[in-house]
């Protein structure tokens, strides 16, 4: 079976920083990207790792280890914004991405 | 706008009609998916099209389901004999498929809700 775990809720202060994990088990596996959604909108693309590593993108890093089938989402320069549901996503076919249920950050002044 | 769109945005139905929902990718998108949403959970798999070929299922895809891509283009979802349980937000995404690079560009929804 597929099983993903990462935090339902994280609360951070604006201008701190957060780190969303997320641990899987997956069949196959490609990858692990992260979306981000914003209550009533579309989940949105932030990052993709093939490899491990950290790959860096403004205020967001993401983080893979394959071996240890786990990675994290950093989130930098918290702003009242970036309050929305965090998935990871891994890649368990070439073109299939499997969802958790997410973590919901909440941002406070 | 050159984003992914859906339509209708929003559909109420009554148990056992039929609904077709459509979808327009990216135009230089050579994949399509389509995922179902339903509160508080993430987007669930539903299929998977590259061009026209439908080569992706989910197995919790019931045969009451059946989506189409004629033409490569845009893609429709056809639920048969609606159910409560099918209420949910039904997203589509498209992708280029590069190597290397899964970004998914999803749209707004269509929002189902079966009386």
């Amino acid at each position: 079976g597929q099983s993903l775990e990462q935090p339902s809720e994280v609360t951070a202060v604006e201008g701190a920083i957060v780190q969303i994990n997320c641990t899987y088990q997956t069949s196959g596996f490609y990858g692990l990207s992260w979306y981000q959604q914003h209550d009533g909108g579309a989940p949105t693309f932030l990052s993709y790792n093939a490899l491990d590593g950290l790959e860096e993108t403004g205020r967001f890093s993401s983080f893979l280890s394959r071996s240890d089938s786990y990675g994290y989402l950093l989130l930098q320069e918290l702003q009242m914004k970036d309050s929305a549901s965090y998935f990871c996503a891994p890649q368990t076919g070439a073109n299939n991405l499997f969802f958790g249920t997410g973590t919901r950050l909440t941002v406070i002044p | 706008d050159t984003g992914v769109s859906q339509d209708p945005r929003h559909k109420i139905t009554k148990r056992g009609q039929n609904v077709t929902f459509r979808c327009d990718p990216i135009s230089e998108h050579n994949r399509l998916y389509w995922y179902r949403q339903t509160l508080g959970q993430g987007p669930e798999f539903l299929t998977y099209f590259q061009n026209e070929a439908q080569l992706e299922k989910s197995r919790l895809l019931s045969d009451r389901f059946s989506a189409e891509r004629p033409k490569g283009s845009f893609s429709t979802l056809e639920i048969q004999r609606t159910e409560q349980g099918d209420s949910a937000m039904y997203l589509c995404a498209s992708s280029q498929g590069l190597a290397g690079n899964n970004e998914q560009f999803f749209g707004p929804g269509t929002r189902l809700t079966v009386l």
